[in-house]
């Protein structure tokens, strides 16, 4: 199956700032998808990223706090900008996987904690 | 719209003993279901789906779980519940048809724990 590489795995921010979250895919793929898992929550979808494309945001996501970034069929970022408390979240990124059909992968996820 | 209702946010069974895991979904076609366990600290990883063909899928690590149309549900079980199995997992649906195909809508797990 596709291996998914999520970096970084965990980061402690102030609010304000912007943190930016890659994903890398050892195989090419066509979309790739970013949720948002807050604490003791299920996941939300965020975005989806195909390449060449702007992405297109689910309903309560905006571009402007989430810019996300696909420059290549093996790569992607996710941007939190401007961030405060309540982005405290694990992110993940996911991709469906060649290996089998509509069965998607998931990195391992970013914990970010905002202070 | 998709929607995923998880029947009991934590379960508790002894080890060697059967596991239940509840999910119902609304969908106005018929989804594409999925069944993901995550173990702490780490990411998501895939048990089982179900696309279209036989009701009862059989995934990784003993678990199966049969899509009932009717029931509109796609309950999780594996015979013999070991210690490793502890983790949470996760119910999801997807529209399949084309545009949105990828969008995984999630349950909002349970907790398994399994007593030595």
């Amino acid at each position: 199956s596709a291996v998914i590489s999520q970096k970084p795995s965990r980061d402690i921010c102030q609010r304000g700032t912007s943190l930016t979250i890659q994903c890398q895919v050892d195989s090419q793929v066509t979309m790739m998808f970013w949720y948002r898992q807050q604490p003791g929550q299920s996941l939300t979808l965020i975005a989806t990223a195909n390449q060449g494309s702007e992405a297109t945001y689910e309903s309560g996501f905006v571009i402007d706090k989430f810019p996300i970034s696909r420059p290549n069929l093996t790569f992607s970022t996710l941007t939190v900008s401007n961030m405060s408390p309540e982005d405290s979240s694990i992110y993940l990124c996911s991709v469906e996987d060649q290996a089998y059909t509509y069965g998607y992968t998931f990195g391992s996820g970013t914990r970010l904690t905002v202070v | 719209a998709q929607s995923v209702t998880q029947l009991g946010s934590h379960v508790s069974v002894s080890e060697g003993a059967l596991v239940l895991l509840r999910c119902n979904y609304s969908s106005s076609v018929p989804p594409y279901l999925f069944w993901y366990v995550q173990y702490p600290n780490q990411g998501l990883q895939l048990l089982l789906k179900y696309t279209t063909g036989a009701t009862l899928v059989k995934g990784i690590n003993g678990f199966e779980a049969e899509f009932k149309k009717s029931e509109t549900s796609f309950h999780l079980t594996k015979p013999s519940a070991h210690m490793s199995d502890a983790a949470e997992y996760f119910c999801a649906v997807s529209d399949p048809r084309g545009s949105t195909l990828g969008r995984l809508y999630f349950g909002r797990g349970t907790q398994l724990t399994v007593w030595p």
